[in-house]
C-alpha cells in the first residue's frame, strides 16, 4: 500500500518562505502531486513531480527526491490568501486505472 | 474555462434515506473520480470511471453505488444513509491518464440527521 507523511500544521508570516515536507512509502511510484484546499473549498491541483528536481510555478515550487522518497512544496512571498491545507498525493495503481492517495494534509496559517 | 459541476451543493437527509449526487466532468475529460472528505481529513477515494467503465474502487461502502452515463456525467447513489455518511463529497475529472492532475468540483455537503 501507499502511505504519506506530512506535518499537520505550519505557521509563517506574510512575505516569508515556507517549506512543507512530504515523505512517502509506495509499492510503485509514479510521481508526487500537490494540492491546495481552502477551508470549505475544493482541492486545487498545484504541481506534479515525476522526476527528481525542482519544478517552479510562480511563487510555488515543488521538489522531489525519489532516492529519499521525499518531496516538498515551497511557497515564497507568502500572502494571507495562502492560508489553506496542502496535501501531497501519490498514485496507486497502473494503466488507465489507479487512484490518488492523499497525505493527511498540512494546515498552513499565514499571519500578518 | 469550464469546471467540474456537482449538484446539489447541499443535501440534508435522514437516516436510512437515499441520496443521489451528480457530477458533470470537464468536457473531454475521460476519467471521473469520487471522494469523501470528513472534517479535518484528507479526501478518501471512493470509485473512478474511465470512458464510462469502472476503473478502480476504494473504500466505498456496499450501500453506495456509482455509474457514468453516455454523456460522461456520473452519479453516486447512497442508500440506507447513516450518520457517519455526513461529509463533503467531491467529484473530480482528469484527461488522458493524468491521474496526478485532477480537477475537483465544488463538492456536495451531505448532512445525515
Amino acid at each position: 500500500g501507499q502511505s504519506l507523511e506530512q506535518p499537520s500544521e505550519v505557521t509563517a508570516v506574510e512575505g516569508a518562505i515556507v517549506q512543507i515536507n512530504c515523505t512517502y512509502q509506495t509499492s510503485g511510484f509514479y510521481g508526487l502531486s500537490w494540492y491546495q484546499q481552502h477551508d470549505g473549498g475544493a482541492p486545487t491541483f498545484l504541481s506534479y513531480n515525476a522526476l527528481d528536481g525542482l519544478e517552479e510555478t510562480g511563487r510555488f515550487s515543488s521538489f522531489l527526491s525519489r532516492s529519499d522518497s521525499y518531496g516538498y512544496l515551497l511557497l515564497q512571498e507568502l500572502q494571507m490568501k495562502d492560508s489553506a491545507s496542502y496535501f501531497c498525493a501519490v498514485r496507486d495503481g497502473e494503466g488507465q486505472g489507479g487512484k490518488l492517495i492523499f497525505g493527511q494534509g498540512t494546515e498552513l496559517s499565514v499571519k500578518p | 474555462a469550464a469546471g467540474v459541476i456537482q449538484s446539489p451543493r447541499h443535501l440534508i437527509k435522514e437516516k436510512r434515506e437515499t441520496a443521489t449526487l451528480k457530477c458533470y466532468p470537464i468536457p473531454r475529460h475521460d476519467t471521473v473520480y469520487w471522494y469523501q472528505q470528513g472534517p479535518g481529513q484528507d479526501p478518501q477515494f471512493l470509485i473512478s470511471f474511465y470512458e464510462k467503465m469502472q476503473s478502480d474502487k476504494g473504500s466505498i461502502p456496499d450501500r453506495f453505488s456509482a455509474q457514468q452515463f453516455s454523456d460522461y456525467h456520473s452519479e453516486l447513489n447512497m442508500s440506507s444513509l447513516e450518520l457517519g455518511d455526513s461529509a463533503l463529497y467531491f467529484c473530480a475529472s482528469s484527461l488522458g491518464g493524468r491521474i496526478y492532475e485532477q480537477y475537483f468540483g465544488p463538492g456536495t455537503r451531505l448532512t445525515v440527521t
